[in-house]
């Protein structure tokens, strides 16, 4: 079965431009996680959907995060404008949520370089 | 934002060695996770606990859930250079958030 497949697998940008990173989860998953690796701060979730309904997003640090989830087998993450410490890997998971026992799997990330 | 102590951060151990890791935490969790990041790579779920006490095996690798709920462990045996990576912990405490360890380095020295 196919994993969480997350695209682009890198992007580099410029500074002011827009960044869309995608995300398609396991099928058959309810729940989707976004989630952003630092070194400095490690593995931070930024946004919870359930059943597509984005549920908690008080990890989204800014205006200029949004994500959507227009269906079941898709999401994307959109930073605008985008700056230099935004860089980072960007991680999305899914896992079907049984109320309290589900773990989540991760897709490969897409690793971001905002110049 | 919030993350759990694990120790130790990084371990430089020859093959064939065992290794030992954990992770504490302040709060009590009900589901503890365990993953290995390779560089470049996501992490990938290596053994799941559900319940205190429980002692799960997968190949070599053996973890825990703390009977105090606030702590977990992981063992390798027999190392081998595959082994190599970042290994972090999560814990769940019964809504849908994780939290997950600061990751421990392991080097496998062949």
């Amino acid at each position: 079965d196919a994993g969480v497949i997350q695209s682009p697998r890198h992007e580099v940008t410029e500074m002011g431009q827009e960044v869309t990173l995608r995300c398609k989860p396991i099928s058959g998953h309810n729940s989707l996680f976004w989630y952003r690796q630092t070194m400095m701060r490690g593995l931070e979730l930024l946004i919870y959907f359930n059943n597509n309904v984005p549920i908690d997003d008080s990890g989204m640090p800014e205006d200029r995060f949004s994500a959507k989830m227009p269906n079941a087998s898709f999401s994307t993450l959109k930073i605008q404008p985008s700056e230099p410490r935004d860089s980072a890997v960007y991680f999305c998971a899914s896992s079907f949520e049984t109320g309290g026992t589900d773990t989540q799997y991760f897709g490969p990330g897409t690793r971001l370089t905002v110049l | 934002g919030q993350q759990l102590n694990q120790s130790p951060q990084s371990m430089f151990i020859q093959e064939g060695e065992d290794v030992s890791m954990n992770c504490t935490s302040s709060s009590i969790f009900n589901t503890w996770l365990w993953y290995k990041q390779d560089p470049g790579e996501g992490p990938v779920l290596l053994i799941a606990l559900y319940k205190a006490g429980e002692l799960t095996s997968n190949g070599r690798l053996t973890a825990q859930f703390g009977i105090t709920r606030k702590d977990s462990f992981l063992n390798i045996s027999a190392s081998i250079p595959s082994d190599v990576g970042i290994y972090f912990c999560a814990g769940q405490g019964g809504t849908y958030k994780y939290i997950f360890g600061t990751g421990t380095r392991l080097k496998v020295l062949a």
